[in-house]
């Protein structure tokens, strides 16, 4: 079965710092998706980014990026330029490619705060 | 956009008690999901529902059913509330099975068992 671990469960960062928040991940599947949720403080949960395990580019959005490293099983999202929205829980999660399921595997969350 | 609206924010039951949420979405997904959130245990799948009629279990099944009997629509039944149902349930939607299809969440409701 696959797992999905974040291992800090809080970060800090001041405003218009980076940070990176950890995830790594197991499974023995070859073609899965990857992904980054933001759920602010009694808000919805919107996605962040995505990546695809058979693009070996890092996927970008604006101020979010993430360091994919298939071999290492590790999936890494960097926030730049730090702004007190992005506070908030991150989860990140997996997803098989293909399969009956569709669900998603999340890791435990880290909860980010901004400070001004 | 997709929308993903759940039937309540907040709800308070009492142990015991039949408890219904409900879970529309607008935008002609094949699938439906019912999430659990718990502080340090993140998201855990409770069903799922890939098509009208259709249901699977997830992780945590257990003292759960749903319903789906149109395609916009998925329920999630308490049939007897107890105080360790008290979570945060966030419902979700997404285009087809697999293939990497981002889901979208609703807003979620926070259930308090009494």
């Amino acid at each position: 079965a696959q797992t999905v671990t974040q291992s800090q469960p809080e970060m800090s960062v001041q405003e218009a710092e980076t940070v990176t928040l950890s995830c790594t991940y197991d499974t023995s599947e070859s073609d899965y998706y990857l992904f980054w949720y933001k759920q602010p403080p009694s808000r919805q949960m919107i996605l962040v980014i995505r990546q695809e395990a058979y693009k070996q580019q890092n996927a970008t959005e604006n101020r979010f990026s993430v360091n994919f490293q298939k071999a290492a099983k590790s999936f890494s999202l960097k926030i730049s330029d730090s702004q007190l929205g992005d506070a908030a829980m991150y989860f990140c999660a997996y997803l098989n490619y293909g399969g009956s399921q569709g669900n998603l595997i999340f890791g435990k969350g880290t909860k980010l705060s901004v400070k001004p | 956009d997709v929308k993903v609206t759940q039937s309540s924010r907040y709800l308070v039951k009492r142990t015991g008690e039949k408890v219904f949420l409900e879970c529309v979405q607008d935008m002609d997904h094949e699938n439906m999901f019912w999430y659990r959130q718990d502080p340090g245990l993140g998201l855990r799948l409770i069903y799922f529902s890939y098509d009208v009629k259709m249901k699977e279990k997830g992780d945590i099944p257990e003292g759960y059913s749903v319903s789906r009997e149109k395609k916009e629509r998925f329920s999630l039944i308490l049939e007897s509330a107890s105080t360790n149902q008290t979570s945060m349930y966030l419902c979700a939607s997404s285009l087809i099975p697999s293939g990497g299809a981002t889901q979208y969440f609703g807003p979620g409701t926070r259930l308090l068992v009494l």
